[in-house]
């Protein structure tokens, strides 16, 4: 079982450019969350999707968006970069269910907008 | 305002040394979880708990529903240990985290 796993691992970008970072769930997991992780800070709750769809959304602008597969893997789309965009890019995994079920992490994107 | 709150920020340790990290949190909440992140990025889930106490080999972790409060011991620490240790909460489909302990353990 290969766990999550995220690409790429490093990313740099420019002001006002767009990114696409990619996850795969860990085997038997349908639900894919994002967060976004600033140096120091704790992680941040982007979107979770399952079904294909995004069933929960945290506090961000509609320029970040996302998309899941059918085989359960997803994207996170990110427009009109902006310095502050820098961060680690998490991708966690979980059964679905109204119960509280483990999130499993992958191990980040790191990216860099310059 | 942050939902979950942690503290010590920072923390050094002698080898050997019991070390609590404690958590409080705002919202009602299903289960409350303790993960470990090494310098590069990578998270593991300790602790996912939802009442009383779960221990798995030095660690332990306990919450109090009723005060919103957790904390994670590790006893007889080891310079292994050496990690961000983050305290997430689940309200409904969303986690909230904590900023994270900082935790150095000195041979």
């Amino acid at each position: 079982d290969a766990g999550v796993t995220q690409s790429p691992t490093h990313l740099i970008k420019t002001r006002g450019q767009q990114v696409t970072l990619r996850c795969s769930p860990k085997s038997g997991h349908d639900t894919v969350s994002w967060y976004q992780q600033a140096l120091g800070q704790g992680p941040q709750f982007i979107f979770q999707y399952y079904e294909e769809e995004e069933r929960q959304r945290g506090n961000f602008p509609d320029r970040f968006s996302g998309h899941q597969f059918p085989n359960y893997s997803s994207e996170l789309n990110v427009n009109a970069l902006l310095l502050g965009d820098s961060a680690l890019y998490l991708c966690a995994s979980s059964l679905p269910g109204i119960h509280d079920n483990e999130q499993f992490f992958g191990p980040g994107t790191r990216l860099t907008v310059l | 305002k942050n939902e979950v709150e942690q503290s010590p920020q920072n923390l050094t340790a002698q080898e050997g040394e019991f070390i609590t990290i404690n958590c409080s949190y705002s919202v009602g909440i299903s289960a409350l979880h303790w993960l470990q992140q090494h310098p590069g990025g990578g998270i593991v889930s300790l602790f996912m708990l939802s009442s009383g106490k779960k221990k798995h080999g030095r660690l332990i972790a306990t919450i109090n529903i009723q005060e919103k409060h957790s904390s994670l011991h590790i006893t007889a620490s080891h310079p292994r240990d050496s990690a961000v240790y983050i305290c997430a909460v689940r309200f409904g489909n969303q986690f909230y985290f904590g900023t994270g302990t900082s935790l150095t353990v000195i041979p």
